[in-house]
Order: C-alpha cells, then sequence, then structure tokens
C-alpha cells in the first residue's frame, strides 16, 4: 500500500471550510484515495474517494491533484458534527487497506 | 437503515478466558473485514473475507486468534485465551468488492 502522510490536528471554525490535505507521493497508478472519518466512540464513516478526478459528493469533495502526489478533502462549511478524525488511505483497485494510520483529528471550533 | 451489527458492545473479561466476537455483515455484501483499534496502532487490519473465504489473516496473531464466516449472514472473532495486550477495539466492517466498506460500532474489550 501507498503509505499516506496527514497532519496529525486541525481546527476549524464552524462554518467556515475545513481542508484536510493528504500527501501520497508514492501512489501507483491503480491506487485509489479513499477518505474516512470517525466520531468519538463510533465506527469509521467513508467519506469519498477518487482516482484522478476531482469529485463531490454530499458529505465532501475530494481535490486531487494532476500528478496524484497530493489531495485535499474539503468540507465546504463545518459544522460542530464534523469534529471527528479523518483518515486518507490508499488503495488499489480491489484492494483493501492494511492498515489507516493516525490521520487528522479536526476540530470544529464554535 | 442497512448497518454491520456488532455484539457485544462491551466486554470485560480476566486474562485466560476465551472472547468471541460476532458480526452480521450488511446483505449482499461479500467481503467482510476485522480491524482493531489501540492508540498505539492505530486502526489495523487482522482479518478478511471474500465470499466466506478467508483471503488474508496475515494480520492476526495465530496462536491465540481465529476468525471464521460460518454462513453469509455471521462472522466470528475468537481470542483463546484472551491477554491484557488484546484489550483494544475490534471493528467489523463489510462492502462490495472495490468498494466503500460499511463499519459497525465495534466491540471494545477489556481484558483484566
Amino acid at each position: 500500500d501507498a503509505k499516506t502522510t496527514q497532519p496529525p490536528s486541525m481546527d476549524c471554525a464552524e462554518g467556515r471550510a475545513a481542508n484536510l490535505p493528504c500527501n501520497h507521493s508514492t501512489i501507483s497508478g491503480n491506487e485509489y484515495v479513499y477518505w474516512y472519518r470517525q466520531i468519538h466512540s463510533q465506527g469509521p464513516q467513508y467519506i469519498i474517494h477518487g482516482l484522478k478526478n476531482n469529485e463531490t459528493n454530499e458529505m465532501a469533495s475530494l481535490i486531487i491533484t494532476e500528478d496524484r502526489k497530493s489531495s485535499t478533502l474539503i468540507l465546504p462549511h463545518a459544522t460542530l458534527r464534523d469534529t471527528a478524525v479523518y483518515y486518507c488511505i490508499v488503495i488499489p483497485n480491489s484492494g483493501y487497506a492494511l492498515n489507516f494510520g493516525k490521520g487528522t483529528s479536526l476540530l470544529v471550533t464554535p | 437503515d442497512a448497518r454491520v451489527t456488532q455484539t457485544p458492545r462491551h466486554k470485560v473479561t480476566e486474562m485466560g478466558q476465551e472472547v468471541t466476537m460476532r458480526c452480521q455483515p450488511i446483505l449482499g455484501h461479500n467481503t467482510v473485514f476485522w480491524y482493531r483499534q489501540t492508540m498505539m496502532q492505530g486502526l489495523e487490519l487482522l482479518a478478511y473475507f471474500r465470499n466466506r473465504a478467508p483471503l488474508d489473516d496475515s494480520g492476526m496473531p495465530k496462536d491465540r486468534f481465529s476468525a471464521e464466516m460460518p454462513d453469509a449472514t455471521l462472522a466470528t472473532l475468537k481470542i483463546q485465551p484472551s491477554e491484557p495486550r488484546d484489550s483494544a477495539v475490534y471493528f467489523c466492517a463489510s462492502g462490495l468488492l472495490g468498494r466503500e466498506l460499511f463499519f459497525g460500532e465495534g466491540s471494545r474489550l477489556t481484558v483484566l
């Protein structure tokens, strides 16, 4: 699996956009970037994934650089309920994650 | 809403006792995963099943852990004998091959 690097923690004011970066400089051509989040005491929850094009769904947007070596998860209007640990992982097509890493702990403040 | 169901949610046991955790995957999903989460190691894979066949259990201590899928509606993770270092939250997840995973709420295990 390609390794990912995320900042350990970030803060964001409620109502503002939260931009969570992820570095995956060793990603291979057939590997997807997946984002999950884990709210305290709950199981991880899928957010979004992409291969090379930017993606958007009802939860977030995913921006992948042209060289695919990094990506940014964007929560356009963060709420207090978005406070969670966000995991960026890289998975080959039809593959699976061996380890989710430590992720980024996002704190949304009033 | 379809969801992955895990039991028990909490378990406290003494060292040496057998522990069995159960998971009901979402109906129709053909992949099932067991992950363990600790503060030190994060979320790490223990076992992976596809169409009920075990395909990867490289992350699982073989001498004391075992994982099975007796049928499509039940996955089990057994620890015998349990040790204090097994204290963790154990998550089950299911999905379709190559798609996102749906996680259960986890089983928090404390071994005294």
